[in-house]
């Protein structure tokens, strides 16, 4: 059974700070790997999605890197702002289009 | 273009009582996944359907049922409700499904169900 953690649970940083967020699976025979963002009371966008053969992927401020072999993943924020705070949600895909998430990093960018 | 929309927002029901939740998925879009995110617990899976069919379902009890219409849209239903069922459930959709490998979800905003 697949299990996804994500480190740490809460994070808070000034504004220009550059972040990583961690995200960790058990299984390594995964489809992809998505980066969700939720605001409170919201539903989930997607950040970005890396395929199982992919190594990286980036857009604008965020790069998301994938390690199957280890079972990890980073999502890096460069020079955060205000409104990056939302929980960032790690989804692993697995066989019939089912994702698993973790329970999310709760992150707070401070003025 | 419209993204995935859900109703209703919000759903107080009792104890007992049955609930059903609607999803509309993004117009082209196919498959539509019903996710469960009750508090401290994360996201959970709870069922995909793909052309009108279940294809996939999570570790759900039956009372949790569902049904595609011909028109891509959704409906989940909530029998018996039990106070643990209060969540925020969340839809999503994605494209027709050609490699199995390749699917990147939409979500709507939800529908947040109380469970008094």
């Amino acid at each position: 059974k697949q299990e996804v953690t994500q480190i740490p649970a809460a994070l808070s940083v000034p504004e220009g700070e550059n972040l990583v967020l961690n995200c960790s699976f058990t299984d390594s025979a995964i489809y992809n790997l998505q980066w969700f963002r939720q605001d409170p009371g919201k539903g989930l966008t997607s950040l970005l999605l890396i395929q199982s053969s992919q190594r990286e992927q980036t857009s604008g401020r965020l790069n998301a890197s994938l390690d199957k072999s280890s079972g990890r993943s980073t999502l890096y924020i460069a020079a955060s702002q205000p409104g990056d705070s939302a929980t960032y949600l790690c989804a692993v895909g697995g066989t019939a289009s089912k994702l698993t998430f973790g329970t999310g990093t709760r992150l707070q960018v401070t003025l | 273009e419209a993204g995935v929309t859900q109703s209703p927002t919000h759903l107080i029901k009792t104890r007992g009582q049955q609930a059903t939740l609607r999803c509309s998925p993004i117009s082209g879009h196919t498959s539509v996944y019903w996710y469960q995110q009750a508090l401290g617990l994360g996201l959970q899976f709870l069922l995909w359907y793909d052309e009108g069919e279940e294809r996939n379902r999570g570790n759900f009890p039956p009372r949790f049922s569902g049904r595609q219409f011909p028109n891509y849209s959704s409906e989940l239903n909530v029998n018996a409700l039990e106070l643990e069922d209060s969540a925020l459930y969340l839809c999503a959709s994605s494209s027709p499904w050609t490699a199995r490998t390749n699917e990147k979800l939409f979500f709507g905003s939800g529908t947040q169900l109380s469970v008094l």
